[in-house]
């Protein structure tokens, strides 16, 4: 069974543009969460979506969005990038709610 | 501010031997912890976890202790292999399902 799957797996933008990420759950999983970890840090919340409602969101700035589609892949959009943007972003699933979650292998985003 | 901390960003330790990896967390609202494995361009795995009505979890050579009056936990691989050696991470939630709040993650060598 094919596990969580992120694309692209490597990107790099410069200051002021924007990003889009995505994530495919594993198959049967129907909630999506996003974090981030920056270098030398462990990975910070940025948010959780289920049957496609958001169900939390970590401190992050409103550049940061997110949203989950009806097959429950999901997207995260960064708008006017900052080179602190610069990190992995990491999307996991889970079944429900509850449960273990699944990591992707994440995209590193570069800003330059 | 860092609601769980790894206080040793690195442990070594010879094949065979117990490695012993401990995590620090201060929100006194968070009940169910977990430790992640991640290797190098992977994402994290789940290993093992802990709700806060137990002090002990146990899964094969990984066992996890938990002292909820310190505020401390600690991951135990007992006998280490060399296939060990990856960062660890300690997350800690408000129940599970919930956003997880990780450290910055303790990287193990295990040395032949």
């Amino acid at each position: 069974d094919a596990g969580v799957t992120q694309s692209p797996t490597h990107l790099i933008k410069t200051r002021g543009q924007q990003v889009t990420l995505r994530c495919s759950p594993i198959s049967g999983h129907k909630s999506v969460s996003w974090y981030q970890q920056v270098l030398g840090q462990g990975p910070q919340f940025i948010f959780q979506y289920y049957e496609k409602e958001e169900r939390g969101r970590g401190n992050f700035p409103d550049r940061f969005s997110a949203r989950q589609f009806p097959n429950y892949s999901s997207e995260l959009n960064v708008n006017a990038l900052l080179l602190g943007d610069s990190a992995l972003y990491l999307c996991a699933s889970s079944w429900a709610v509850t449960g273990e979650l699944f990591f992707g292998e994440g995209s590193r985003l570069t800003v330059l | 501010d860092q609601q769980v901390k790894q206080n040793s960003p690195s442990l070594s330790v010879q094949e065979g031997r117990i490695s012993i990896l401990n995590c620090d967390y201060t929100n006194s609202m968070f009940d169910y912890f977990l430790w992640y494995k991640k290797y190098p361009a992977e994402g994290p795995t789940f290993l093992i976890s802990i709700s806060s009505i137990k002090d002990k979890n146990e899964d094969g050579r990984f066992t996890v202790f938990l002292n909820k009056s310190a505020k401390h936990l600690s991951l135990h691989i007992v006998p280490s292999q060399p296939g060990d050696s990856a960062v660890y991470f300690c997350a800690a939630s408000r129940g599970s399902g919930y956003a997880l709040n990780f450290g910055k993650g303790t990287s193990l060598l295990v040395t032949p």
